[in-house]
């Protein structure tokens, strides 16, 4: 089972931040909180993942509540190629847990 | 950039017959994984591998189903008598380390039709 909830679907304007919130509010202490997302049927790929502290990279800022029961995906300048389906994951043991995921569509 | 590679890229068979769908992980890493994702759901768990031994598998990884090492590189998954259900995309994906924290690299699949 999923140990995540996401909206089904976002549009964000070309350029915008894009916000993507999930919740995982039966995460434990250990657990990372993992951002992929899938384009078509290609494979996932890593955007980024983070603990207990927010986290930037070259892609995106992972901001994760104090008490991590929820976290928000920021794209800072959201681009036609950022459509896809984005995937909040909480890994538990060696699983990756995808749930449904939150279909993004970047609008010109 | 190393990455993980996948072949066939798409795999048509009968029914009942027996696949075998190849990973190739990223040199270095150490665990492996098999996902599966039919066609319009969500990506699913289906076995971890360390060690030249299972260490995680779904209730879907069932008899039918089987991976091995066969060499230094190959990470293959055996679905031995195919069903129509079986018709997915098939995700390999390796990782470095075996700690929560450690990314998992996924390859760009195969697509398994069974007919």
């Amino acid at each position: 089972d999923a140990k995540t909830t996401q909206p089904t679907s976002m549009d964000c304007a070309e350029g915008r931040a894009a916000n993507l919130p999930c919740n995982h509010s039966t995460i434990s202490g250990n657990e990372y909180v993992y951002w992929y997302r899938q384009i078509h049927s290609q494979g996932p790929q890593y955007i980024i993942h983070g603990l207990k502290n927010n986290e930037t990279n070259e892609m995106a800022s992972l901001i994760i509540t104090e008490d991590r029961k929820s976290s928000t995906l920021i794209l800072p300048h959201a681009t036609l190629r950022d459509t896809a389906v984005y995937y909040c994951i909480v890994r538990v043991g060696n699983q990756f847990y995808f749930g449904t995921g939150t279909s993004l569509t970047v609008i010109p | 950039e190393p990455e993980v590679t996948q072949t066939p890229s798409h795999q048509v068979t009968q029914m009942g017959q027996e696949v075998i769908l190849r990973c190739v992980p990223i040199s270095n890493h150490l665990y492996f994984y098999w996902y599966r994702q039919i066609l319009g759901q969500k990506v699913e768990f289906l076995v971890s591998f360390y060690n030249n031994e299972i260490s995680e598998k779904s209730e879907i990884f069932d008899d039918q189903f089987s991976v091995e090492r066969p060499d230094g590189s190959n990470f293959t998954l055996k679905i031995r008598s195919t069903k129509l259900e079986d018709s997915a995309m098939y995700f390999c994906a390796s990782t470095k380390e075996g700690t929560s924290g450690a990314q998992q690299f996924f390859g760009p699949g195969t697509r398994l039709t069974v007919l």
